[in-house]
């Protein structure tokens, strides 16, 4: 069964130190990886997608298929960084659905 | 371009009533999926429609359903409510591949 593990509920790190929000998935197939963020008051949004291999305001994730991970890294803390992040799966069985984490909260501290 | 709406923004039932929420997705998304979003639990799945079918349902019992209609709009109906229901309800449409967009969410409260 499909699965994605967000293993930390919480993460504290300091301003300007490195950020890495951990995301194992659980999958037989290809699937594709995305990171969701929630922004205090706003709407779940896209963060970033594997396949685009693109840093969004910082963040990058490598999608790593031997140890089936997609951890979220940022070398620099920055306090507007404070939200909730999920990782979630796009199977490549076109019937199946998007699943997501637990999510992980982070808080950047000054 | 309007993003996905839901309504309404905030539901307060009682035990044993029934709750319908709606969900407009962005022009064009023939697929709406709906996940509820407790304290703690994250986002778990509850339904994905497609071009007016039920596609898949997550694990919950039978009391949640939902609907698709032509223009790709969709509710969600969940039946004899329990305290344990209350949650943030989130849809999210999505083109044929790719990101989920999401909405605002329902907050229901079932008290």
């Amino acid at each position: 069964a499909q699965r994605v593990t967000q293993p930390e509920k919480l993460l504290s790190v300091f301003k300007g130190a490195p950020v890495e929000l951990k995301c194992n998935y659980s999958y037989s197939g290809s699937p594709e990886l995305f990171w969701y963020v929630q922004y205090s008051r706003q709407r779940l949004q896209l963060l970033l997608r594997h396949i685009s291999r693109e840093s969004i305001k910082g963040f990058t994730a490598d999608l790593n298929k031997g140890e089936t991970s997609f951890h979220l890294k940022k070398p620099f803390a920055q306090e507007e960084d404070s939200a909730m992040y999920y990782c979630a799966l796009s199977p490549s069985n076109r019937d199946d659905k998007i699943i997501f984490g637990k999510g992980t909260r982070l808080h950047i501290l000054p | 371009e309007a993003g996905v709406t839901q309504s309404p923004t905030h539901l307060i039932k009682t035990r044993g009533q029934q709750a319908t929420l709606r969900c407009s997705p962005i022009s064009g998304h023939t697929s709406v999926y709906w996940y509820q979003q407790a304290l703690g639990l994250g986002l778990q799945f509850l339904l994905w429609y497609d071009e007016g079918e039920e596609r898949n349902r997550g694990n919950f019992p039978p009391r949640f359903s939902g609907r698709q209609f032509p223009n790709y709009s969709s509710e969600l109906n969940v039946n004899a409510l329990e305290l344990e229901d209350s949650a943030l309800y989130l849809c999210a449409s999505r083109p044929d591949r790719g990101q989920l967009f999401f909405g605002e969410g329902s907050r229901l409260t079932v008290l």
